[in-house]
């Protein structure tokens, strides 16, 4: 069963353009959600985290919103560029018992092109 | 500092072979943890170690063991390589307490 969904799997914007990759989960444990950014040949990296005490983080042109009574959360890419073109993986953890604590349950990622 | 090292970066196999996946980090992370990426499925979690001296399965474990030989590394073993294993393999560091997950470069795996 999937923990994380992540829609859609392919998002083409143009440049200047507001980008908006959507996030669902069922585990109310969960209480860490990360965005992380992958280009073509690399390793995925950290964008973007947020933590259920607040309903919105901002960082330059990124910003999660979350919303706790629903289980959602969702990336928004302000004035996007083609150098965001990339893949995109949200994320969740919780707080776990042993062995699970800090297990990352990733989305199956959205692939992000911007047109110039 | 060089975070999350993996070896090699591309190798072909023929079905059968055996193979070991090197992973190495020097963040001085508890947790250790195995991935493969296939298109359209994004990271799928094989294995990992919480802690040095553990290992548990994850999501895709099948055809797969690991390694955690101190807690600096961490190697994926394919024991007889099959092509449904052609994949990207990453592997990833974090602490045990959360935060963030520091990813490798990534292993391109081909099996003819």
């Amino acid at each position: 069963q999937q923990q994380v969904k992540q829609s859609p799997q392919s998002l083409i914007v143009q440049k200047g353009g507001i980008s908006i990759i959507n996030c669902a989960y069922e585990n109310t444990a969960f209480d860490y959600f990360p965005w992380y950014q992958q280009f073509p040949g690399k390793g995925p990296a950290l964008l973007i985290a947020i933590r259920p005490d607040v309903s919105e983080k901002k960082e330059g042109r990124f910003t999660i919103s979350f919303n706790k009574s629903a289980k959602q959360f969702s990336l928004h890419i302000m004035d996007s560029q083609p150098g965001d073109s990339a893949t995109y993986f949200c994320a969740a953890s919780s707080r776990g018992r042993g062995s699970t604590l800090g297990r990352l349950y990733f989305g199956r990622g959205t692939q992000l092109t911007v047109w110039p | 500092n060089a975070g999350v090292t993996q070896t090699p970066k591309f190798q072909v196999l023929k079905t059968g072979q055996s193979m070991t996946l090197q992973c190495a980090q020097d963040m001085n992370h508890n947790s250790m943890y195995w991935y493969r990426q296939d298109p359209g499925m994004g990271l799928r979690l094989i294995y990992y170690s919480a802690s040095e001296g553990t290992t548990d399965k994850g999501e895709v474990p099948n055809g797969y063991n690991v390694s955690r030989l101190n807690k600096r590394e961490f190697s994926l073993r394919l024991e007889s390589a099959a092509p449904s294993q052609t994949s990207v393999y990453f592997c990833a560091s974090r602490e045990r307490g959360g935060g963030e997950q520091f990813f490798g470069p990534g292993t391109r795996l081909t099996v003819l």
